[in-house]
């Protein structure tokens, strides 16, 4: 079993749609939450980030962390024909590389909004 | 704020041939990563250096993969000899503490170099 699942889609959507993006997680000693975006042949840029439990918004964007569920998700609203890209989740059991700080990515899912 | 540099953006080698890739960090970014990203795949962890020294190589393949980073600022990661699954784009981060929001090490990723080995 891999530690962060993640559905790899690809899924479509049109624009202005309510998107919602998902991880799972099997290490109960993850804390720190992450979502990137990869544009293609771009490297990851970090979009949220979420430390335990609970939801945090940034405009169109909100995170929510359900820890007892071992679930994360991305929720992106009036989505845009630039929100298209790889939404890739990932996680850490700490800070730094010696409390736990490796960051363990899903495999991305494949977001496309069509205009 | 100039980014993560990498060079080359592409590479096509036979099997067995040797390559190397090479990382500027963020100017004054103490950690750097290197990460293996196969297609449809998320990136995994190659090996991760603090300063010049590496703090975490358990997933680099050693028989085949090395890395150094010198001086503490650019680094280069090399295989020798490649295998065809080593075909992926090869990505490097760097970080230098303050993670958006507080706490942690944001870590900031180059463009990639995609590699592919026939």
């Amino acid at each position: 079993q891999k530690e962060v699942e993640q559905d790899p889609g690809p899924l479509s959507v049109p624009e202005g749609a309510i998107v919602s993006l998902n991880c799972t997680y099997s290490n109960s000693a993850f804390q720190y939450f992450m979502w990137y975006r990869q544009y293609s042949r771009k490297g990851p840029e970090l979009l949220m980030y979420t430390y335990s439990s609970g939801n945090k918004e940034d405009g169109r964007f909100t995170a929510q962390v359900d820890k007892s569920s071992k679930y994360i998700s991305l929720f992106i609203r009036d989505s845009q024909p630039s929100d298209s890209a790889t939404y890739l989740c990932a996680m850490s059991a700490g800070i730094g590389y010696n409390q736990g700080g490796k960051l363990i990515f899903g495999q991305g899912t494949e977001l496309s909004v069509k205009p | 704020e100039a980014g993560v540099a990498q060079s080359p953006r592409y590479k096509i080698i036979e099997k067995r041939q040797s390559v190397a890739f090479w990382c500027n960090p963020i100017s004054g970014h103490a950690t750097l990563y290197w990460y293996q990203q196969i297609l449809g795949q998320g990136p995994k962890l190659l090996i991760q250096f603090q300063n010049n020294g590496v703090v975490d190589d358990s997933q680099l393949p050693k028989d085949r993969f090395s890395a150094e980073r010198l001086k503490g600022v650019d680094s280069t990661l090399k295989i020798q000899p490649a295998k065809l699954e080593d075909s992926a784009v090869y990505l490097c981060a760097s970080s230098g503490g303050g993670l958006a929001g507080g706490g942690g090490e944001t870590q900031y990723f180059g463009p990639g170099t995609r590699l592919l080995v026939l």
